[in-house]
């Protein structure tokens, strides 16, 4: 049951670009979201979230956007730093609970 | 800055065996958590955790599965008799009362059963 998923396994982008990473979900009753980034060896990371009730969060150089009908849900960072190069996690979670629904993850590789 | 903590960072053992896998939490962190990955695949929810009790769990977390918080500071999980597909990495996270939704996770612990 993939109820968060990212078809985009890696991405690269050049230093100063704008790298986009996206989600989509099943779930309709999800109505918490949460972008985790994860270097190699180490634990998640919280990045940004959002809330159902927004369409768009912002903190620095990363956005987060939500599409509620399309059920979609994408991570803007820019520019892009040779830093920012990880594993990006989206998830997801209900009300109703605090089990999160993570993604497959995509693997970004900002190129200097 | 406050972080999580798990030990032992990589965990071998012979099928059938129990582990312990341990968690420092956030001092100040009510919520507790445990998820695992096993190689190449995404982060799997296990188990939540609140007022010393389990708040949710997965499909995952059978009874092959336990977790503890003995003292004040620890959180354990438990696998009774280990298999080859419990193999993963395992993450510990931590999460204030009120704000939950941010999650804090430990490096995690990589559990390889022979």
């Amino acid at each position: 049951d993939q109820q968060v998923k990212q078809n985009s396994p890696s991405l690269s982008v050049q230093e100063g670009r704008i790298s986009i990473l996206n989600c989509d979900y099943t779930n309709s009753m999800f109505d918490y979201f949460l972008w985790y980034k994860k270097y190699p060896a180490e634990g998640p990371t919280f990045l940004i979230s959002i809330s159902s009730i927004k369409d768009k969060n912002e903190d620095g150089r990363f956005t987060v956007f939500l599409n509620k009908s399309a059920k979609h849900l994408s991570l803007h960072i820019v520019p892009s730093q040779p830093g920012d190069s990880a594993v990006y996690f989206c998830a997801a979670t209900l009300n109703t609970g605090n089990q999160f629904y993570f993604g497959t993850g995509t693997s970004l590789t900002v190129i200097p | 800055e406050p972080e999580v903590t798990q030990t032992p960072s990589h965990q071998v053992t012979q099928m059938g065996q129990e582990v312990i896998l341990r968690c420092v939490p956030i001092s100040n962190h009510l919520y507790f958590y445990w998820y695992r990955q096993i190689l190449g695949q995404k982060v799997e929810f296990l188990v939540s955790f609140y007022n010393n009790e389990i708040s949710e769990k997965s499909e995952i977390f059978d009874d092959q599965f336990s977790v503890e918080r003995p003292d004040g500071s620890n959180f354990t999980l438990k696998i009774r008799s280990t298999k080859l597909e419990d193999s993963a990495m395992y993450f510990c996270a931590s999460s204030e009362e009120g704000t939950n939704y941010e999650q804090y996770f430990g490096p995690g612990t990589r559990l390889t059963v022979t």
